[in-house]
């Protein structure tokens, strides 16, 4: 059963758009929802974070946008670049418990 | 140290050999947690460490695997048997404790590719 449902499953946008990811989850137990960065070969970086007391949170380019009645949370990438192409996984977890992915979303900013 | 640092890089196995995959978490950090991504990019946890105490194990297969974290050593995992659905990247994660700020954060090491052949 997966309790994480990320799309979409690839991204291509232009240097200078707008990269919007989508995750649902299902168990509302969850209180910790964080966004991972992963290049070719190397271990997942976290990006954001947002805990369910807040609705949206910024960092630099990154907002995460979160929807606690629809189950729902995403990541925006504003004025995308070349260097940010890599596969980004959400997740959620409660409390220090371990974490729950997505499948994951390689996106691929075209220069 | 700053970084979750897991050895080898690279490892590969024979069918029915044994593996042993290294993780020292970073300094402070009082848990731990094994995932194991396969080809498809997909993660799934293993098992989870508080201190030198299993938290969950829930993911473990435990026929063949086992895990240990000791105090001032390496936490380790262990692949008794290895078996071709085995390959996979095995990454190594740690946090702080419950109630600490950030303790919420799980940071990744660079993992170990593990190939059995």
């Amino acid at each position: 059963q997966q309790q994480v449902k990320q799309s979409p499953q690839s991204l291509i946008v232009q240097k200078g758009g707008i990269s919007i990811i989508n995750c649902a989850y299902e168990n509302t137990a969850f209180d910790y929802f964080p966004w991972y960065q992963q290049f070719p070969g190397k271990g997942p970086a976290l990006l954001i974070a947002i805990r369910p007391d807040v609705s949206e949170k910024k960092e630099g380019r990154f907002t995460i946008s979160f929807n606690k009645s629809a189950k729902q949370f995403s990541l925006h990438i504003m004025d995308s670049q070349p260097g940010d192409s890599a596969t980004y996984f959400c997740a959620a977890s409660t409390k220090s418990e371990k974490l729950v992915f997505g499948k994951g979303t390689k996106l691929t900013v075209n220069p | 140290g700053e970084e979750v640092a897991q050895t080898p890089k690279h490892l590969v196995r024979g069918e029915g050999q044994k593996a042993k995959l290294y993780c020292a978490p970073i300094k402070g950090h009082s848990y731990v947690f094994w995932y194991q991504q396969v080809l498809k990019n997909e993660f799934k946890f293993l098992i989870s460490f508080q201190n030198e105490n299993v938290f969950d194990e829930t993911g473990m297969p435990k026929e063949r695997f086992s895990a240990k974290c000791l105090p001032n050593s390496p936490c380790s995992l262990e692949i008794q048997a290895t078996k071709l659905e085995d390959s996979a990247v095995y990454f190594c994660a740690s946090s702080h404790d419950w109630g600490r700020p950030g303790s919420y954060e799980q940071y990744f090491g660079p993992g170990t590719r593990l190939t059995v052949t």
